[in-house]
């Protein structure tokens, strides 16, 4: 799977947009971008995945470039809640039931810090 | 969206005695099961891929006799922390991925604290 590389750490304004960027110049035409993000002492949680297009759901949006070496996380409107470290992870698409093709390899993430 | 249980949250044990945890999907299959460990201010590190009906298979490093790990139902995974050590200390979760979906669901994690 193609590494990522993230700024290790960012800080947002209550009630703005979090933009946090990823880049992952190796990707293969198959790799998805997925998004989690890990709230202290919690578990990851999911955020979004996509190939090419833009995607948006409730949570957040994700713009991956034309030539997808890069892509951005979006959340229109951080609270502090939304305090967290944020990984963007690059991988094929997961087999059936997982396999060793069905874990998650996690880099060093994003710690976001959202302020009031 | 779908939901994945450990139990317990936190557990402190002394050494030389052994953990179990265990983690349910609730709401889906799941044949196959991720463990992780994370140390403080680290990244979450892949420990082993647990198979429902089979031995689990392990990364490089896990000692598979100190962390024995049962599959026992397809919404059932057990980690065992074998005559455990301070350094054993450590947040572990696991993951199990939904069926032919695209995401994995985590759990909330268990503090495991070894005195």
């Amino acid at each position: 799977d193609a590494k990522t590389t993230q700024p290790p750490s960012m800080d947002c304004a209550e009630g703005r947009a979090a933009n946090l960027p990823c880049n992952h110049s190796t990707i293969s035409g198959n790799e998805y971008v997925y998004w989690y993000r890990q709230i202290h002492s919690q578990g990851p949680q999911y955020i979004i995945h996509g190939l090419k297009n833009n995607e948006t759901n409730e949570m957040a949006s994700l713009i991956i470039t034309e030539d997808r070496k890069s892509s951005t996380l979006i959340l229109p409107h951080a609270t502090l809640r939304d305090t967290a470290v944020y990984y963007c992870i690059v991988r094929h698409r997961p087999m059936d039931y997982g396999g060793s093709q069905g874990n998650l390899i996690f880099g060093k993430g994003t710690k976001l810090s959202v302020k009031p | 969206g779908a939901v994945v249980s450990q139990h317990p949250s936190w557990v402190i044990c002394k050494s030389g005695t052994s953990v179990k945890i265990e983690c349910r999907s609730l709401d889906f299959q799941a044949t196959t099961m991720f463990w992780y460990r994370q140390f403080p201010k680290q990244s979450l590190m892949l420990m082993a891929t647990s198979n429902e009906g089979s031995k689990a298979t392990y990364e490089q490093g896990v000692e598979k006799d100190k962390f024995l790990i049962n599959h026992a139902s397809l919404t059932l995974s057990t980690l065992t922390v074998t005559s455990a050590h301070p350094e054993d200390s450590s947040f572990y979760i696991c993951s199990a991925p939904k069926g032919k979906g695209t995401e994995a669901f985590f759990g909330q994690g268990t503090r495991l604290t070894v005195v």
